[in-house]
């Protein structure tokens, strides 16, 4: 069983278009996130939530919204792609309150903008 | 405000030698301190953690000792293999309201045979 999966793992699409990434994790945690892992594999926070709340929202364009229908789930739309959007996103989680905060990553969503 | 920095890479050594990753940190408060790992292709998987100072995190025989006196948490392997090749970040996390985790820029390590 994937704790945290992610969908799709490949994404190629032409810019200016929309698309979005799944995120599921089945650990019970109560906070998820999503990283952006650019290609010189910097990692960058852009989103948290903790029991469907948003609770982080870093400095991230409008086009991206982040959707959690319940705590299991968080899903990230991104409108009007740009080039610069090409990059890895990451899925985590983490249990509020235990693990100080230790993250459990799924294997990432490769978006690639033409 | 809270910041890791990790030595930059590529670091390339021969099989069994000894590695040393460099990682140092700011930070507000008292944060938690990892090593994650990430195999190519793959998403990040936690290695160890220290969550107070002077604890040592160990795993797969890499370890590494929270130093708060000189905000430090030095990643060491004392022989290292082929399938250790992968690239090492250092993070930290603290606690605001919910946990954030700040990654350094990562080190790629290459163990040749």
């Amino acid at each position: 069983d994937t704790a945290v999966s992610q969908t799709p793992k490949y994404l190629v699409t032409q810019m200016g278009n929309d698309k979005s990434i799944k995120c599921e994790q089945n650990l019970g945690h109560d906070t998820m996130y999503w990283y952006k892992q650019d290609s010189k594999k910097f990692l960058k926070i852009m989103f948290s939530y903790n029991n469907k709340e948003l609770i982080i929202n870093e400095t991230v364009p409008n086009r991206f919204s982040p959707k959690s229908p319940d705590k299991a789930h968080l899903n990230l739309h991104i409108n009007s792609l740009e080039l610069g959007d090409s990059a890895v996103y990451f899925c985590a989680s983490s249990p509020l309150g235990r693990g100080n905060g230790e993250l459990f990553f799924g294997e990432g969503s490769r978006l690639t903008v033409l | 405000g809270n910041s890791v920095t990790q030595m930059e890479g590529p670091v390339t050594l021969s099989e069994e030698a000894f590695l040393t990753i460099n990682c140092t940190y700011t930070a507000t408060g008292y944060p938690s301190l990892f090593w994650y790992v990430q195999y190519p292709g793959e998403g990040l998987q936690l290695l160890l953690k220290a969550t107070k100072a002077d604890d040592k995190g160990s795993n797969k025989g890499f370890e590494a000792t929270y130093r708060k006196e000189t905000t430090s948490f030095h990643l060491e392997k004392g022989s290292v293999q082929v399938s250790d090749s992968a690239v090492y970040f250092c993070a930290l996390s603290v606690n605001t309201g919910g946990f954030k985790t700040i990654f350094g820029a990562g080190t790629r390590l290459f163990v040749k045979a």
